[in-house]
C-alpha cells in the first residue's frame, strides 16, 4: 500500500526567503505525485503534479517541486515566499497501475511572516 | 467556468439526527470523490463514483454513512444518527476521468458540527 509523509506540521519562513515543504512517499513502482494548497475555509486547490519526465515540476503561483526517486521525496519549493502563501499544503501520491484513489499526507501549515 | 460546489457550507445538528450533504461536480466530470477532513488528520477517503460503475465504498467508516450520485452528476452524502465524532469538514472532488494522472478539483467543503 502507498503512503505519504509530511514530516513537518508547520513551517515558518520570513517573507522574501525561500521556502521548502517536505514530502516523502512509499509506493511500489514509479509514483504519480501531487501538491495541493488549502486556504482557510476553502477546498483544496491543485498546485502541480509529477507524472513522468523532468524531475523539476513547475506549478501555479511560482511553486515548483523536485521529484527525487532515490530519496523517495517530492519537496515543494518557492524561491521567495509571500505572506499570501500562508496556507495548508497537502502532498498526495497515486501508485502506477490503477489505484484511482490518491493517498494524502496529513498536511503542513506554512506560515510566512512579514 | 463553475467549479465544484457544495451545500450547505455549514451544518450544525444534534446527536442522533440525520444529515444530507450535497455536491455539484464540474460539468462533464465523470469521477466524484468524497473525503472527510478532521483537524490534524489530513484527508480521509470515503467513497468514489465513476460514471455508471458501482461506487467504491471502501472508505465509509460505518453503515451510518451512505452516498448516491443521481444521473452521473449531483451527489448526496447521508449520515444517519450522527455522532459527535462525525464532526469534520466533508470535501467533495471531481475529475474529468479516473486515470491516475487526472487532477482532482475540490469543492469548498461542508463543515459539520454535531452537538
Amino acid at each position: 500500500a502507498q503512503s505519504v509523509a509530511q514530516p513537518e506540521d508547520q513551517v515558518n519562513v520570513a517573507e522574501g526567503n525561500p521556502l521548502t515543504v517536505k514530502c516523502t512517499y512509499s509506493v511500489s513502482g514509479n509514483p504519480y505525485l501531487f501538491w495541493y494548497v488549502q486556504y482557510p475555509n476553502r477546498g483544496l486547490q491543485f498546485l502541480l503534479k509529477y507524472i513522468t519526465g523532468d524531475n523539476l515540476v513547475k506549478g501555479s503561483y511560482g511553486f515548483e517541486a523536485e521529484f527525487n526517486k532515490s530519496q523517495t521525496s517530492f519537496h515543494l519549493k518557492k524561491p521567495s515566499a509571500l505572506v499570501s502563501d500562508s496556507a495548508l499544503y497537502f502532498c498526495a501520491v497515486r501508485p502506477p497501475g490503477g489505484s484511482y484513489i490518491p493517498t494524502f499526507g496529513r498536511g503542513t501549515s506554512l506560515i510566512v511572516h512579514p | 467556468g463553475a467549479g465544484v460546489s457544495q451545500s450547505p457550507s455549514n451544518k450544525v445538528t444534534e446527536k442522533g439526527k440525520d444529515v444530507e450533504l450535497r455536491c455539484d461536480p464540474i460539468s462533464g466530470h465523470t469521477a466524484l470523490y468524497w473525503y472527510r477532513q478532521s483537524l490534524g488528520q489530513g484527508l480521509e477517503f470515503l467513497i468514489y463514483f465513476q460514471g455508471n460503475s458501482a461506487p467504491d465504498k471502501s472508505g465509509l467508516p460505518s453503515d451510518r454513512f451512505s452516498a448516491e450520485r443521481t444521473g452521473g452528476s449531483v451527489s448526496t452524502l447521508t449520515i444517519q444518527r450522527t455522532q459527535q465524532e462525525d464532526s469534520a469538514v466533508y470535501l467533495c472532488a471531481s475529475s474529468l476521468a479516473s486515470g491516475v494522472t487526472d487532477t482532482q478539483y475540490f469543492g469548498p467543503g461542508t463543515r459539520l458540527t454535531v452537538l
